[in-house]
Formats: structure tokens, sequence, C-alpha cells
């Protein structure tokens, strides 16, 4: 099976701020690479599929880069409802474990 | 806009079987290219993916659960429901069950569009 890990497991940060997730796979997986968020008493939501593909509704400033083994979620200009979990998600499997975006 | 909502007993006696049922509603939807997996997140951990039912009637399991997983689908009442055997105090968690529309196009592998529904999950604990 393949091995998802995110880096950091968690992070402080700022409204305002560039924040950048890491997710890294065992094995190639091309671009089958999503990102979701969640929060608390909530369903998790998807925000990029495909690796760099925007979910619609999501807004602009979240966007993923990546391909073969290293992708990345950028949050650029955090908001005060984006304090989250952060999964990444191998093709349809493998969840990474997880980043923690709190409040600096 | 299609919704999905979980269903299941809160409390389950260890070594019993766990069913629960997705429900899936809404204003024109087709349950066509579609597929239906069951998440679950235990108290303070990660998502974990379980199963996935292709509505072709194609089914995925997790390799470490796959023995004690069956999944299946009650096309009269819309419904997806998962099975698991052997219950443990580890099995503990929120159960969610949450939707890939496949592509149109047949060359696009079916996952590309990623989970884009989820029900709210339903919780069960596990627990003599």
């Amino acid at each position: 099976d393949i091995q998802m890990t995110q880096s950091p497991s968690s992070l402080s940060a700022s409204v305002g701020d560039r924040v950048t997730i890491s997710c890294r796979a065992s094995q190639s997986i091309s671009a089958h690479l999503n990102w979701y968020q969640h929060k608390p008493g909530q369903a998790p939501k998807l925000l990029i599929y495909a690796a760099s593909n925007l979910q619609s509704g999501v807004p602009s400033r979240f966007s993923g880069t990546g391909s073969g083994t290293h992708f990345t979620l950028t949050i650029s200009n955090l908001q005060p409802e984006d304090f989250a979990t952060y999964y990444c998600q191998e093709t349809y499997r493998t969840f990474g474990q997880g980043t923690k975006v709190e409040v600096k | 806009q299609v919704t999905l909502r979980e269903s299941g007993p809160a409390l389950v006696k260890p070594t019993q079987t766990l069913t629960v049922t997705c429900t899936f509603s809404g204003r024109s939807f087709s349950t066509n290219g579609m597929c239906v997996n069951w998440i679950r997140q235990p108290p303070g951990k990660a998502l974990e993916w379980l199963a996935l039912f292709d509505w072709d009637d194609d089914k995925y399991y997790t390799t470490s659960l796959k023995t004690r997983l069956s999944i299946s689908k009650d096309t009269s009442k819309n419904q997806v429901v998962l099975k698991m055997t052997d219950l443990d105090p580890a099995d503990t968690a929120t159960y969610y069950c949450a939707r890939i529309k496949k592509p149109r196009e047949a060359a696009t592998i079916f996952y590309y569009y990623g989970m884009d529904v989820w029900g709210q999950g339903t919780t069960v604990t596990v627990s003599s």
C-alpha cells in the first residue's frame, strides 16, 4: 500500500499569512492527489482534486501543485475560516496523517 | 445536487457486526457514474479510507480490513451498506460516506474528481 506523509503535523499562523503544507507519497502517484479541509463536527470538504484543480466553490486562495511523489497545498492570505485540519489523499485510498492549522 | 446521510447504531459490543448505511437523495441526481466510499475517523486520529462501491458493481477494500468488510447496494432505497465483522474497541470512530462522480470520458480514471460530496457522519462506539 502507498503511504502518505504530511508535514508539518501542525502549524501556527495568523490571518493574512501564506501557509504551505507538504505531502509525500511512498511511490509515484502521478497527479492522483486530492486535498481536503476538515473542521470538528463537520464533514470533510474537497479543496483540490488531481493535484492542482480547484474544486468548484473553493476560494482561489487555495492552490495545489506537484506530481509523482511530492505535493504542496498553499493557502495564500489565510482567513479566519481556514483554521482547520488538512488532509492529502492518494487516488481514492490512503489519507495523510493530517496537518492542523492553528491560530498563532 | 446529491446529499448523503449516514445511519447506524451508536453503540456496538465487541465481536459483533456493524452495519452502517449511506442513503443518498437529491433533485435530478443519478446513480449512473457514481461511486460511494466509506471513510472513518477514530477520535483524535486521521481519516482512514475503508471501502468503495462502484454503482457498476465493482468493489474495493482497504487491505488491512479486507477480511472484515463487505459493501453492497440497495438500488430501490438509494443506499450503500457497509458491514464490518468482529468489532473491537479500536473500531470506535465516526463513519462517513462520500461520493466520487466518475468522469464522462471513459479514458479518464474513475476517481479523477475526488470525493466531492460527504455525509455528516455517524459516530459508532464499540464497548461492552
